[in-house]
């Protein structure tokens, strides 16, 4: 079975565009999170997503947006980008609400350069 | 805020030893804790979880200790090989919250 795929794996952006990330579970998970990592930290929560509703929101501000689709798979919104963005978007999902029940199991993650 | 850190940022150990890396965790709520593996450029790999009703875990050449006086986490890798070479992350969580609390990590580097 697939892992958790996100796409793109990497993409460049300029200050004040925004950028759309995609995710999709695996497949039966119905939660899926979604973590900034800064180069050199720990990831950060951002949202997490279950059965088509946020259920948890990190200390983001508004430009940052996400939705799950009715098939689980989900998107993260960025707008007015901003040079601290970059950073390698992970996208988790497990089949609980809280993911703490079981494993989270993170993709490979989407790696944003902001310039 | 509530935070995870790491005692020591790069671990540097020799194919066989035994590895332990530290974490300390100052969220007392945090019942549910997390070690994973993030090697270049992929995402984390959960190892072990543990949670606080318990003071350890083993798995596969891996064990984690929790020692909730303290507010200490460990990691240990029996007989460490090149392969586990990549930075290890403690995470922190409490049921009924969404989210996990990383710290800032720990790069492991075996030489063989």
């Amino acid at each position: 079975d697939a892992g958790v795929t996100q796409s793109p794996t990497h993409l460049i952006k300029t200050r004040g565009q925004h950028v759309t990330l995609r995710c999709s579970p695996i497949s039966g998970h119905k939660s899926v999170s979604w973590y900034q990592q800064v180069l050199g930290q720990g990831p950060q929560f951002i949202f997490q997503y279950y059965e088509k509703e946020e259920r948890g929101r990190g200390n983001f501000p508004d430009r940052f947006s996400a939705r799950q689709f009715p098939n689980y798979s989900s998107e993260l919104n960025v707008n007015a980008l901003l040079l601290g963005d970059s950073a390698l978007y992970l996208c988790a999902s497990s089949f609980e609400l809280a993911g703490l029940t079981g494993e989270l199991f993170f993709g490979e993650g989407s790696r944003l350069t902001v310039l | 805020g509530e935070s995870v850190g790491l005692h020591l940022p790069t671990l540097s150990v020799q194919e066989g030893d035994n590895s332990i890396i530290n974490c300390a965790y100052s969220n007392s709520a945090s019942d549910y804790f997390i070690w994973y593996k993030q090697e270049s450029g992929k995402g984390p790999q959960f190892i072990i979880d543990i949670r606080s009703n318990m003071d350890k875990r083993q798995g596969q050449r891996v064990t984690v200790l929790l020692n909730k006086t303290v507010k200490h986490l460990s990691l240990q890798i029996a007989a460490t090989q090149p392969g586990d070479s990549a930075v290890y992350f403690c995470a922190e969580g409490a049921t009924g919250f969404q989210k996990l609390v990383f710290g800032t990590g720990t790069r492991l580097l075996v030489s063989p």
